[in-house]
């Protein structure tokens, strides 16, 4: 069965410091989604893509985020100068069209010290 | 603010017992519902998608839509413990595809 693929599985960064969490979204899916959920809180919405451009994208997703579709198969999540509190788990999703159900990844673990 | 809204648990249920788990939506204009399964340190896993009003089966699951009252329910039949898990309430709003996500039921099912 198609999944959608996360790289690392971990990543260890120093305040400050730029990150890129890649994904690859199941190959026949239009609509691709970062999700990040804390630990022991629940999972929050960052921003959606779709035709090359982000569609929506919630607070959270400030100035030190962006998102690309570097090539047909890649979909990535930058975080410019991490913080703290962007330790996380950041999960990647697709959905076939807008209101179809979204898959997830298994998630990077984003740990900022 | 839009909320979904669901009973943190533990909800605890014997072996073979029918498990109920219940959520709340504020976005009265919502159009897509979703029910996900999150392991501890693993990623939500789709279980269940409803549009309309009623019920949907699928296997062991059962989901249920009110739209009127903004409430949607999921049944689990025959509950194993490999059914224990936190379980996810995901709505879409009226605008937009991105999931407004409930804090998720912690269900412990007990041999």
């Amino acid at each position: 069965e198609p999944e959608v693929t996360q790289t690392p599985s971990h990543q260890v960064t120093q305040m400050g410091q730029e990150v890129i969490l890649r994904c690859v979204p199941i190959s026949n899916h239009l609509y691709f989604y970062w999700y990040r959920q804390i630990l022991g809180q629940k999972v929050e919405f960052l921003v959606s893509f779709y035709n090359n451009e982000i569609s929506e994208k919630s607070e959270i997703f400030d100035d030190q985020f962006s998102v690309e579709r570097p090539d047909g198969s890649n979909f990535t999540l930058k975080i410019r100068s991490t913080k703290l509190e962007d330790s996380a788990m950041y999960f990647c999703a697709s959905s076939e069209i807008g209101n179809q159900p979204q898959h997830f990844g298994d998630g990077t673990r984003l740990s900022i010290l | 603010q839009k909320e979904v809204e669901q009973n943190s648990g533990p909800l605890s249920v014997p072996e073979g017992a029918i498990a109920s788990l219940n959520c709340t939506y504020s976005d009265r204009g919502s159009q897509s519902f979703f029910w996900y399964r999150q392991y501890s340190g693993k990623s939500p896993e789709l279980i269940m998608s409803i549009y309309s009003n009623g019920d949907k089966e699928d296997g062991r699951f059962t989901a249920q839509l009110n739209k009127a009252s903004q409430y949607v329910s999921l049944l689990i039949r025959d509950s194993q413990p490999s059914d224990s898990a936190t379980y996810l309430c995901a709505v879409n709003p009226n605008s937009g595809y991105a999931l407004n996500f409930g804090k998720g039921t912690s269900l412990l099912v007990t041999p």
